[in-house]
């Protein structure tokens, strides 16, 4: 069953523009987190915001949750080209299990 | 550093084969997890296990089972394999129960031929 969905499906940017993505989901959550995927690498957890949490930051990233309109956003400012990559959203379901629901992805190219 | 290791990058079985994924996390994580990753449907929870000799059924458990018998080692086992089952194959653990950040393996891409 599919939680998250990630909006865009795809973006290309250039180096040093910022990357906006969104992630909306159906059910209540405990929590969302963000994950990336470098090609044909396994997932790297990037941030947890607890459903209480508006907004986020971790270096150059910055997650907003909105419980009221079921979504989430992850901006990556002064974007590289190391930040091409594929990112997920995950969530749990609040009182369901502890299990995460990843989200389709998103494939983020940043040109240098 | 957490480090979560499965056996084999690449592997190639024939169909109706008995195969073993394995993956060993050294974090002394409790929760285990075993995803499939399909281009257009994103990871999907096969099975996952919170302790020893635990095991609990993801979204598409069929066709497959699990072992974990000591607490670093989850094993994926798919009892007759088929080309429906090629996929690439993820292991992950978190710390202990509660949502918490999972830590991935590097994956493996299996060929069902």
């Amino acid at each position: 069953s599919q939680q998250g969905e990630e909006d865009p499906q795809a973006l290309s940017i250039q180096e040093g523009e910022n990357a906006t993505m969104n992630c909306s989901y159906k059910t209540s959550i405990n929590n969302l987190q963000w994950y990336r995927q470098n090609s044909g690498r396994g997932l790297v957890h990037l941030i947890l915001i607890r459903s209480n949490e508006r907004e986020k930051h971790s270096g150059r990233l910055r997650v907003t949750l909105d419980t009221s309109k079921k979504s989430s956003s992850l901006l990556i400012t002064a974007s590289r080209a190391a930040d091409t990559a594929s990112y997920f959203c995950a969530t749990d379901q609040k009182g369901g299990s502890e299990k995460l629901v990843f989200g389709k992805g998103m494939k983020l190219t940043v040109n240098p | 550093d957490v480090k979560v290791t499965q056996s084999s990058r690449y592997l190639v079985k024939r169909t109706g084969e008995k195969v073993f994924l394995e993956c060993v996390q050294d974090m002394d994580h409790e929760n285990m997890f075993w995803y499939r990753q399909d281009p257009g449907l994103g990871l999907r929870l096969i099975y996952f296990s919170y302790d020893v000799k635990m095991k609990e059924k993801g979204d598409i458990p069929e066709g497959y089972s699990v072992s974990r018998e000591k607490k670093e080692r989850f094993s994926l086992i798919l009892e007759s394999a088929s080309t429906n089952q090629t996929s690439m194959y993820l292991c992950a653990s978190s710390l202990f129960r509660g949502i918490q950040p999972q830590h991935f393996g590097d994956g493996t891409r299996l060929s069902i031929l």
